[in-house]
């Protein structure tokens, strides 16, 4: 079946140091990747989103990269701060509409 | 602009009785998603509803596991006879048509005991 896989899954980084987490997907015809910051007890927060058209998009110190061809994509945190430290998620929408996702990547930023 | 909102937050059920979850999606929403997640992995679909149409169930178990999206009113994900296996975070999203985000709730954690 479809699915995505999610590098590392723990990710400690001293604050404002950079973070980056790698997901691979298998469905060539996904052509949306979205990023979800999931706090405790809480429901996931999409933070920034790719569609397959694009190579990278930025916002303020997020960014995502995308390579099709190799099918994998990135999240690129830089200058972490305290906030920043969640479970984050990627995902890949296959069939339209349903959104598979990889394992989590929890993100410790060290003072 | 409100969330999606979902309750309970909590709900706790003993073996065999039923657990009926509850979502309001973002005003201008038509589409429902629900989600399902287990501590420490990533969440799974369950399915796709529009207003009073099942799109996509095919990520729910196929007996005990019931949704619905009323014309009026939230969506429901019913659970019949509850087991302990069902015991997890589910996740309830919604989107306005014809665009790829989906946003979600607070969840709503169900224990089986």
């Amino acid at each position: 079946g479809e699915n995505v896989e999610q590098h590392p899954s723990t990710l400690s980084v001293q604050e404002g140091d950079s973070a980056v987490i790698k997901c691979t997907y298998s469905d060539s015809a996904s052509n949306y990747f979205p990023w979800y910051k999931q706090e405790l007890g809480k429901g996931p927060q999409l933070i920034i989103d790719i569609r397959s058209n694009v190579g990278e998009k930025k916002d303020q110190r997020i960014a995502v990269t995308l390579n099709k061809t190799a099918k994998h994509f990135s999240l690129h945190i830089t200058e972490t701060q305290p906030e920043d430290s969640a479970v984050y998620f990627c995902a890949a929408k296959y069939s339209n509409y349903q959104l598979i996702w990889g394992a989590g990547t929890k993100l410790i930023i060290k003072p | 602009n409100a969330g999606v909102m979902q309750n309970p937050r909590h709900l706790v059920r003993r073996r065999g009785q039923e657990a009926r979850l509850r979502c309001s999606p973002m005003k201008g929403h038509s589409h429902v998603y629900w989600y399902r997640q287990l501590p420490e992995e990533g969440l799974k679909f369950m399915v796709y509803l529009q207003k009073e149409n099942i799109i996509d169930e095919s990520g729910m178990p196929k007996e005990r596991f019931s949704a619905e999206f009323p014309k009026e009113g939230p969506s429901i994900l019913r659970i019949q006879q509850v087991v302990r296996g069902d015991s997890a975070a589910y996740f309830c999203a919604s989107s306005p048509a014809g665009t790829d985000e989906q946003y979600f709730g607070p969840g709503t954690r169900l224990t089986v005991t």
